[in-house]
């Protein structure tokens, strides 16, 4: 079955850079789009970024335009974000998924990110 | 782009049916969407497509009692029969060809 494990989140001071991945299993990684996805504490989803399969098209919310990079290697079924210049406001639980063109059809168990002083 | 909005909470009794509204801003009112189901402390599950037309495609797993429909720009969740598992923070989400949207979310309690 499909299986989404994120990985690397904790804790870091604000204007510091961590590293988010996300290991897949249990389908053809290379043939879907993915995306990272956000919770901030106690408040609702909030789409970060996504990564064409071919990994020739990304997107990102505005909140993090500039600042994080997704990207993917095909041949380690893998997905990361790389994130520079954290603030306060990212964080949150972040989680990779499948995107199949009809919404977010798997989701990890999600990576907690704690950006403090 | 377009905007999801969903009332913040609902509540319903044991055994009885509610429907979750989830609103398509305007120009977007053909879109379809997914619903999604969180639990407490857990990941979101991904429920069903939802179309504009009405039309529905769940995933399997998802019991009989979650049906999905459509009207103009509001798109519905309906649960029926609830149980106490069905207590749970509940997101629609839509898309375009450059973003993801997700809805602020229902927070459902089963009384």
């Amino acid at each position: 079955q499909v299986q989404l494990v994120e990985s690397g989140g904790g804790l870091v001071k604000p204007g510091g850079s961590l590293r988010l991945s996300c290991a897949a299993s249990g389908f053809t990684f290379s043939d879907y789009y993915m995306s990272w996805i956000r919770q901030a504490p106690g408040k609702g989803l909030e789409w970060v970024s996504y990564i064409s399969s071919s990994t020739s098209y990304t997107n990102y919310a505005d909140s993090v335009k500039g600042r994080f990079t997704i990207s993917r290697d095909n041949a380690k079924n893998s997905l990361y974000l790389q994130m520079n210049s954290l603030r306060a406001e990212d964080t949150a639980v972040y989680y990779c998924a499948r995107d199949v063109g009809a919404g977010h059809t798997d989701w990890g168990q999600g990576t907690l990110v704690t950006v403090s002083s | 782009q377009p905007v999801l909005t969903q009332s913040s909470s609902a509540s319903a009794s044991l055994g009885s049916s509610v429907k979750l509204t989830c609103t398509l801003s305007s120009g977007h009112s053909s879109n379809i969407i997914a619903w999604h189901q969180q639990q407490p402390g857990k990941a979101p599950r991904y429920l069903m497509k939802l179309e504009g037309s009405g039309s529905y495609n769940k995933v399997s797993g998802v019991p009989d009692r979650f049906s999905g429909s459509s009207s103009g720009a509001d798109r519905y969740l309906t649960i029926s029969n609830l149980q106490s598992e069905d207590e749970a923070d509940y997101y629609c989400e839509t898309w375009d060809s450059n973003t993801r949207v997700f809805g602020g979310g229902t927070k459902l309690t089963v009384l």
